[in-house]
C-alpha cells in the first residue's frame, strides 16, 4: 500500500509554454499533497502544501501565479508551471500524507523531469 | 522542527549491516524521527519512523537512544540496491512538513 504516482514522469517543452504534472494516491485518500523541487546535487525544497478543498500554501520565495496548484480530489493534486523558463528545469517531486497511527506518514510519487528549452 | 546532523557519506560491505547515525540533540518531546532513503533520479522512499521506542520493519530498524538526542538506522544486511542518499528528518507532531537536510551519501561495495 501507500503508492503514489506522477505523469508525466520526463517533458521537454519551450519557454513560454505551461506544463502540468498530475500527482497521484492510488490507493489512499490523501486530504494533505505536498510539492517539492530538486536541482542538481541539491536537496529536496519543499515548494508547497496542497489541501483538498482548499487554496494550497506556498514556502517562502515560490511564486504562487507561477506554480498553480490544484487538489481537487482526495487522490489528486496539479502543479501547472506557468511560462516555463530554463530556470525552471528541475526534477518535481509531490508527496502524499497517509494518516495511520498517531501521525501523518508522507509517501513521495517518482518525480518529473522538466526540461525547458 | 529539531536540526540533524548526519555524515556526509558512508561505505558499507555488501552481505554487512549498515548502521547510519544521526544527531538530533534540540528535538523537542513531541517531535518523531523519519527515515527516508533517496535512489538517484527517484523520488524518496519512506524507510521508517519512531518516536520513543526502537522500531523495527521490512526494511530497516531504528534505534533511538533514551534521551533522544541521537538515532541509529540499521539495514541489517546491505544489498547494491541499498546504495542511496539517506535522509534523517525530525518532523513535530501535527506539523506536517518535511525538511529535508544533505543526508548521508552510503555506497554498498561489492
Amino acid at each position: 500500500g501507500a503508492v503514489v504516482s506522477q505523469h508525466p514522469s520526463r517533458v521537454i517543452c519551450k519557454s513560454g509554454t505551461s506544463v502540468k504534472i498530475e500527482c497521484r494516491s492510488l490507493d489512499f485518500q490523501a486530504t494533505t499533497m505536498f510539492w517539492y523541487r530538486q536541482f542538481p546535487k541539491q536537496s529536496l525544497m519543499l515548494m508547497a502544501t496542497s489541501n483538498e478543498g482548499s487554496k494550497a500554501t506556498y514556502e517562502q520565495g515560490v511564486e504562487k501565479d507561477k506554480f498553480l496548484i490544484n487538489h481537487a480530489s482526495l487522490t489528486l493534486s496539479t502543479l501547472t508551471v506557468t511560462s516555463a523558463h530554463p530556470e525552471d528545469s528541475s526534477f518535481y517531486i509531490c508527496s502524499a500524507a497517509r494518516s495511520g497511527g498517531s501521525t501523518d506518514t508522507q509517501y513521495f510519487g517518482p518525480g518529473t523531469r522538466l526540461t525547458v528549452l | 522542527d529539531a536540526k540533524t546532523t548526519q555524515p556526509t557519506s558512508m561505505d558499507c560491505a555488501e552481505g554487512r549491516a549498515a548502521n547510519l547515525p544521526c544527531n538530533h540533540s534540540t528535538i523537542s518531546g513531541n517531535e518523531y524521527v523519519y527515515w527516508y532513503r533517496q535512489i538517484h533520479s527517484q523520488g524518496p522512499q519512506y524507510i521508517i519512523h519512531g518516536l520513543k521506542n526502537n522500531e523495527t520493519n521490512e526494511m530497516a530498524s531504528l534505534i533511538i537512544t533514551e534521551d533522544r538526542k541521537s538515532s541509529t538506522l540499521i539495514l541489517p544486511h546491505a544489498t547494491l540496491r541499498d546504495t542511496a542518499v539517506y535522509y534523517c528528518i525530525v518532523r513535530g507532531f501535527g506539523n506536517e512538513k518535511l525538511t529535508f537536510g544533505t543526508g548521508t551519501r552510503l555506497t554498498i561495495i561489492p
